[in-house]
């Protein structure tokens, strides 16, 4: 175990559906990611926060939406997913933006 | 050009081999360099960590960084199946607000 725990493991889902991921870290890191890695792809950044502000959105479309209420917690929002939002989501934190990074196991995602 | 490009294999070798992964990369400002690995159905784990240049040794694996060429190495000495993943290299410059960027993945098998 990394120190990152992620919540659910997989995740099915119709297009119409709400759900929410989430993450949690207890190794008193500043920063939090969530990645995005589809199939012969490699990892995907989508939002980087840092201290608890959101200081990083890579063009991510809204229907991700993340949350991060404390520096231990970020969650990720999902609605209205497509189908090729399917892929492995995963969680990172570090110590500071530019340190290595510690995943959690990842949801793996399914849009059906 | 890609910041960071990796071959995605796959390679297959027999156990007891040495193993060379490899990454090239372009932008001359990374100094921090990682290597993960990442099992099937897992999140990426942290293997190796090196600053600047030069070589680090870690039990059977070995970090070679070369940043006048802008190359990186994985070595695997006596290969063991128990290694067949996917190994992902990781970069990132030392400005305080760039999170790390990856490449693709080599996936690994080592064929007992």
């Amino acid at each position: 175990e990394t120190g990152v725990t992620q919540t659910p493991r997989h995740l099915v889902m119709g297009m119409t559906n709400k759900k929410s991921l989430k993450c949690e870290q207890h190794l008193g890191h500043n920063a939090m990611y969530w990645y995005k890695q589809s199939a012969k792809k490699p990892l995907e950044l989508m939002f980087v926060y840092s201290l608890e502000e959101r200081v990083e959105n890579n063009s991510v479309p809204s229907r991700f939406s993340p949350e991060c209420p404390n520096s231990s917690h970020l969650f990720l929002h999902l609605h209205t997913l497509q189908p090729e939002d399917s892929a492995l989501y995963l969680c990172a934190s570090s110590l500071a933006r530019d340190t290595e990074a510690f995943f959690g196991q990842g949801t793996r995602l399914t849009v059906v | 050009q890609k910041e960071v490009e990796q071959d995605p294999g796959p390679l297959s070798v027999p156990e007891g081999a040495i193993v060379s992964l490899n990454c090239t990369y372009s932008n001359s400002a990374f100094q921090y360099f990682m290597w993960y690995r990442q099992y099937s159905r897992k999140g990426p784990e942290l293997l190796m960590y090196t600053y600047s240049s030069g070589n680090k040794e870690d039990g059977r694996f070995t970090a070679q960084v070369d940043k006048s060429s802008k190359y990186i190495s994985l070595f695997i000495r006596d290969s063991q199946p128990s290694d067949s993943a996917t190994y992902l290299c990781a970069m990132c410059s030392n400005s305080g607000n760039t999170p790390l960027v990856f490449g693709k993945g080599t996936r690994l098998s080592v064929i007992a």
